[in-house]
């Protein structure tokens, strides 16, 4: 049983340039979550897509899109990176509104 | 608002007990939740409460709330150096169809022969 899978692992862009990074959920999750993880921090919730559609999004900027296909693989775009873009950025997957979510081995971006 | 304070730090020998603590801020939390990071890794899920559940226990872990306080900890009995890793405490409450965990910054645990 396949758990989350999120490509690539590692990634190092330039200040404004624009990422898109890609989550694959648990086999039978329908529900993608996408999370920033600074240094030092807990996650912070960027949004969550169900049904191919954003459902919930947290207090991050509009330079932060994100997709999900009806495979329920999602994408996470951020446009006009900043240096303080720079994060771990998680994706965990879960079932419809359930609250057990699981998660992948994450992206690390640097922007430098 | 949401906000989950944890201590930073926690060192503790081999085979001793280690108890990890959190507290939280909103008294409609339905889910809290227990994650664990490894260095370079995402997050495993550890346990998880509901809220009208005082204590549960899984194997070498007992979650207890205090939800008078809104006060959860962790504690790991026979702790090994397999357990030294960043311990996350989490609370939800369902919003907009959806439960969304909060995080706290995390508890590095220590574990020393």
């Amino acid at each position: 049983d396949a758990g989350v899978t999120q490509s690539p692992t590692h990634l190092i862009k330039t200040r404004g340039q624009q990422v898109t990074l890609r989550c694959s959920p648990k086999s039978g999750h329908d529900t993608v979550s996408w999370y920033q993880q600074a240094l030092g921090q807990g996650p912070q919730f960027i949004f969550q897509y169900y049904e191919e559609e954003e459902r919930q999004r947290g207090n991050f900027p509009d330079r932060f899109s994100g997709h999900q296909f009806p495979n329920y693989s999602s994408e996470l775009n951020v446009n006009a990176l900043l240096l303080g873009d720079s994060a771990l950025y998680l994706c965990a997957s879960s079932l419809g509104s359930t609250t057990l979510q699981y998660f992948g081995p994450g992206t690390r971006l640097t922007v430098t | 608002g949401e906000d989950v304070e944890q201590s930073l730090f926690l060192s503790v020998r081999e085979g001793d007990s280690s108890v990890i603590n959190c507290t939280y801020t909103d008294s409609s939390s339905t889910y809290l939740y227990w994650y664990k990071q490894e260095p370079g890794a995402g997050l495993q899920l550890l346990t998880y409460i509901f809220s009208n559940m005082d204590m549960k226990q899984d194997q070498r872990l007992t979650v207890l709330l205090n939800k008078k306080d809104k006060h959860l900890s962790l504690r790991i009995a026979d702790t090994q150096t397999g357990d030294s890793a960043i311990y996350f405490c989490a609370e939800s409450i369902r919003t907009g169809g959806s439960y969304i965990p909060t995080f706290g910054r995390g508890t590095s645990l220590i574990v020393h022969p």
